[in-house]
């Protein structure tokens, strides 16, 4: 099975760097995604790793060590706007192919002036 | 106009009654599926579909069932709903050539 363990909710200020954590147990997958949801709204795609390492976007940025078993979002440079749950999603190797996610609990985002 | 939408978007029910939420997509993906969300949890898959003649069960399907009526359509029935299926239903798409699952604004259910 899998499991995704990330903090239930994280304070920060407007301007600074956030780093929201994510450590998984599971038997094999086939990368790491974030996804954000703002209150009310619909989760959107904002990052996949497959590779071990580093990706960026823009002021968004996510990793990947596979031998530690760990991931974390990186948000630079926060807005207000980026007050929202963050969720860290595996794609578990399965017969079905690499389409189902198995999603953490999710990370609540505060940032505050 | 929207990828992914959700009708109804929000249904309060009472306890037995059969219920229909329904998924429309124009993204033109294969790919299909219905989660639930509970408050603080976060989203657990019910039922995926990978082309009309494909369905599969998700890790909370018992008391749900799906219908692939068309590549663009998927459609989630609670054929007695029990307050304890109180939660906010997404449908989400993806296609064969990337893992990026695009979302539905959801359909927020109450069974009473």
């Amino acid at each position: 099975g899998q499991s995704l363990e990330q903090p239930s909710e994280v304070t920060a200020v407007e301007g600074a760097i956030v780093q929201i954590n994510c450590t998984y147990q599971t038997s094999g997958f086939y990368g790491l995604s974030w996804y954000q949801q703002h209150d009310g709204g619909a989760p959107t795609f904002l990052s996949y790793n497959a590779l071990d390492g580093l990706e960026e976007t823009g002021r968004f940025s996510s990793f990947l060590s596979r031998s530690d078993s760990y991931g974390y979002l990186l948000l630079q440079e926060l807005q207000m706007k980026d007050s929202a749950s963050y969720f860290c999603a595996v794609n578990p190797y399965s017969g079905a192919g690499s389409y189902q996610l198995t999603f953490g609990k999710g990370t609540k985002l505060s940032v505050i002036p | 106009d929207a990828d992914v939408t959700q009708t109804p978007r929000n249904r309060i029910t009472k306890t037995g009654k059969r219920i229909m939420l329904e998924c429309s997509q124009t993204k033109g993906h294969d790919r299909m599926y219905w989660y639930r969300q509970d408050p603080g949890l976060g989203l657990q898959l019910i039922y995926y579909s990978f082309d009309v003649k494909d369905i599969n069960k998700g890790e909370i399907s018992d008391g749900y069932s799906v219908s692939r009526q068309a590549q663009a359509k998927f459609s989630l029935s609670l054929e007695s709903a029990i307050p304890n299926q109180t939660a906010l239903y997404f449908c989400a798409t993806s296609d064969r050539l990337q893992d990026t699952q695009y979302f539905g604004p959801g359909t927020r259910l109450t069974v009473l």
